[in-house]
């Protein structure tokens, strides 16, 4: 079973757009979760870090469920900037696990 | 520097031939990371250096693949023998803490 796991995609919404993408984890363990933006042919960048208590960046919103395992990213007004493929990461134990990305395509 | 420096930016290399791929990590940053990225695909953990510490290679995927990390900074992945599935973008991130995890732009490294 991998590490981290998110749903492929692609998310295709219009502009304005609220949408949300979830992303399990398989140990319970796990210490510290993250969600990364990657544009196409680009590296990695830190969207968000993902608190206990659920944290708020402007039109993001990350939350953390540890009894089910799982972290969600929401975004509200979607922007065609938004467009990326978002990452879920876990940090457990000086590793860093990827998930394979959730593709967000906003269309005008 | 003020980013992660990753050279070169791009690798064309024959098959079978041995390649050098490197990594400037951001000054003072202590843990460093190797992962490799195939077209399409997540992000595949290589190897990864702490300190004096002695490195997780867990994520290399065969004996062709090695990695070292000089005086805590600059660390070199060498790949032997390249094959056509070596090809992808390989990917060095540095971090002091757990949330300054900065990733380099990458070296595209194809296998012709």
């Amino acid at each position: 079973r991998k590490e981290v796991e998110q749903d492929p995609g692609p998310f295709n919404v219009p502009e304005g757009a609220t949408v949300a993408f979830n992303c399990t984890y398989s140990n319970s363990a796990s210490q510290s979760f993250f969600w990364y933006r990657q544009d196409c042919r680009k590296e990695p960048k830190l969207l968000m870090s993902v608190y206990s208590s659920g944290n708020e960046d402007g039109r993001f919103t990350a939350q953390l469920n540890r009894a089910s395992q799982y972290i969600s990213l929401l975004i509200r007004d979607s922007k065609l900037s938004d467009s990326a493929t978002y990452l879920c990461v876990v940090y457990n134990f000086n590793k860093f696990y990827f998930g394979s990305g959730t593709k967000l395509n906003v269309k005008p | 520097g003020a980013g992660v420096s990753q050279s070169p930016s791009n690798k064309v290399t024959e098959k079978g031939k041995d390649v050098e791929l490197r990594c400037d990590p951001i000054s003072g940053h202590t843990a460093l990371y190797w992962y490799r990225q195939s077209l399409g695909q997540g992000l595949e953990f290589l190897i990864y250096f702490q300190g004096n510490s002695a490195p997780d290679k867990s994520g290399l995927p065969s004996d062709r693949f090695s990695a070292e990390r000089t005086g805590g900074s600059v660390s070199t992945l060498t790949i032997q023998r390249t094959q056509q599935e070596d090809s992808a973008v390989y990917l060095c991130a540095s971090s002091l803490f757990v949330d300054g995890y900065t990733f380099g732009s990458g070296t595209r490294l194809t296998v012709v």
